[in-house]
């Protein structure tokens, strides 16, 4: 059974860089049609999709968060990676990541990790 | 402010049925399929309903999805308990070049 774990600090001060990794055990993160995202919850909000790593080795973000996200892989490891720059308070969120296979017209981020809180205080 | 809108809460006794709507517009619902994603309080979201009104394995047939233009809907027949959680809808928006959600409604089983 695939899964994810996502690891990273926990508390941040406004402007540092936000580093998150995703460890996939159970499975290779390579594969055609296999897709890795990062997808954050604000406390008590809804969903926002951050920026996904394709299987082709190509990347794509939220066009609200383009200019502060990098999102990379190592195949080697079964690891993604989120960088999210310049933090503010506005980042405090559950951080997951997920898989999704096909692409928008696939079958959905279909294994998510556990999530982890991130908060951005002073 | 979402780019999917769903009603934040709806709620239901057991046994009966309880429909969750999801409008969007044109470059997301009304070009590409509908996600629906259940999170039980204090998990990670679950994938529910894929491609408009797929389940993957293991999500009980209760459990239905549709779409009709630029707006889908959640089905869920014989409420129970263990449905109480928020359900998410989810899109592609071809004019944003993004995954946009619902903003998440709030199932109560009374």
């Amino acid at each position: 059974q695939l899964q994810l774990q996502e690891s990273g600090p926990g508390l941040l001060k406004p402007s540092e860089t936000l580093p998150l990794t995703c460890t996939v055990s159970g499975g290779s993160i390579s594969g055609t049609g296999y897709n890795w995202a990062w997808i954050r919850q604000p406390p008590g909000k809804g969903l926002e999709w951050i920026g996904s790593f394709y299987y082709d080795g190509g990347t794509h973000s939220s066009l609200s968060l383009k200019s502060r996200v990098t999102i990379s892989a190592d195949t080697s490891k079964s690891q993604f990676s989120l960088k999210l720059s310049s933090v503010t308070a506005a980042d405090t969120a559950v951080y997951y990541c997920a898989r999704h296979y096909g692409g928008s017209s696939g079958i959905g981020f279909e294994y998510w990790g556990q999530g982890t809180l991130v908060t951005v205080s002073s | 402010q979402s780019v999917l809108t769903q009603p934040p809460s709806t709620s239901g006794t057991p046994g009966q049925r309880v429909t969750i709507s999801c409008s969007g517009s044109s470059s997301n619902i009304g070009s590409n399929y509908v996600y629906w994603y259940q999170q039980l309080p204090g998990t990670a979201p679950k994938l529910l309903i894929y491609r408009n009104d797929q389940r993957p394995s293991g999500v009980p047939d209760r459990f239905s999805g549709s779409k009709s233009g630029t707006s889908a809907s959640l089905a869920i027949s014989g409420l129970r308990s263990e449905d109480e959680a928020d359900y998410y809808c989810a899109a592609w928006d071809d004019s944003v070049s993004a995954w946009v959600f619902g903003g998440g409604t709030k199932l109560t089983v009374l």
